[in-house]
């Protein structure tokens, strides 16, 4: 019964290529994240969703789309990868938007572009 | 905006001792929460325990405490009684009580537990 879970939790792909990743939450939390973690470890907050609702878009490039189909899942599409776009990407989630609430993170996707 | 600085990005200890983790941040807010969380080499991100700013005593979860100094803006993690199981990257972040609901992550600090 993992309460954050992702697929794939490894991505090795081509230059170019569209890929996708996806993140589901059985907490029936409300708010969904994207992080982004670098070769040098590194975290940092690419979106938020709130109730399906965009909240957080940080400086991300546009090949870069979440997608919120329902509160429980959000996915995160990748058009025409970069070199420069191999990480760890995780997915969080929490009961809400207020910094009390805990964000529970997946276990991690790391995605490889060669 | 916030920044959060782990001055420390290696530190080891002998199992059964102290280490002190260091963390220091920089706001403008009153109310704000500040975490430690764990990445062992798995490399789940696991929380080890959390401070509320307007909360003047120190957390404690086990063999976990911090040294909150709010004027200071200093949050250090301190773990007593090392395990081998320890062994991870710490992560200290900050999230502000207002509309700011970005967490803000330090750069992180390797500890390795030596038996």
């Amino acid at each position: 019964d993992t309460a954050v879970s992702q697929t794939p939790k490894y991505l090795v792909t081509q230059m170019g290529n569209d890929k996708s990743i996806k993140c589901e939450q059985n907490l029936g939390h409300d708010t969904m994240y994207w992080y982004k973690q670098d070769s040098k470890k590194f975290l940092k907050i690419m979106f938020s969703y709130n109730n399906k609702e965009l909240i957080i878009n940080e400086t991300v490039p546009n090949r870069f789309s979440p997608k919120s189909p329902d509160k429980a899942h959000l996915n995160l599409h990748i058009n025409s990868l970069e070199l420069g776009d191999s990480a760890v990407y995780f997915c969080a989630s929490s009961l809400g938007l207020a910094g009390m609430d805990q964000q529970f993170f997946g276990p991690g996707t790391r995605l490889t572009v060669l | 905006a916030q920044t959060v600085t782990q001055s420390q990005p290696e530190m080891s200890v002998q199992e059964a001792e102290t280490v002190t983790l260091s963390c220091t941040y920089d706001t403008s807010e009153n109310n704000y929460y500040l975490f430690w969380y764990k990445q062992p080499p798995s490399r789940q991100m696991i929380l080890v325990i959390r401070q509320e700013a307007y909360k003047q005593q120190n957390a404690t979860e086990n063999r976990f405490s911090v040294n909150f100094q709010k004027a200071a803006k200093s949050f250090s993690l301190k773990i007593s009684d090392s395990q081998l199981g320890d062994t991870a990257m710490y992560f200290c972040a900050f999230i502000g009580g207002g509309s700011n609901y970005k967490l803000t992550f330090g750069k992180g600090t390797l500890l390795t537990v030596n038996p």
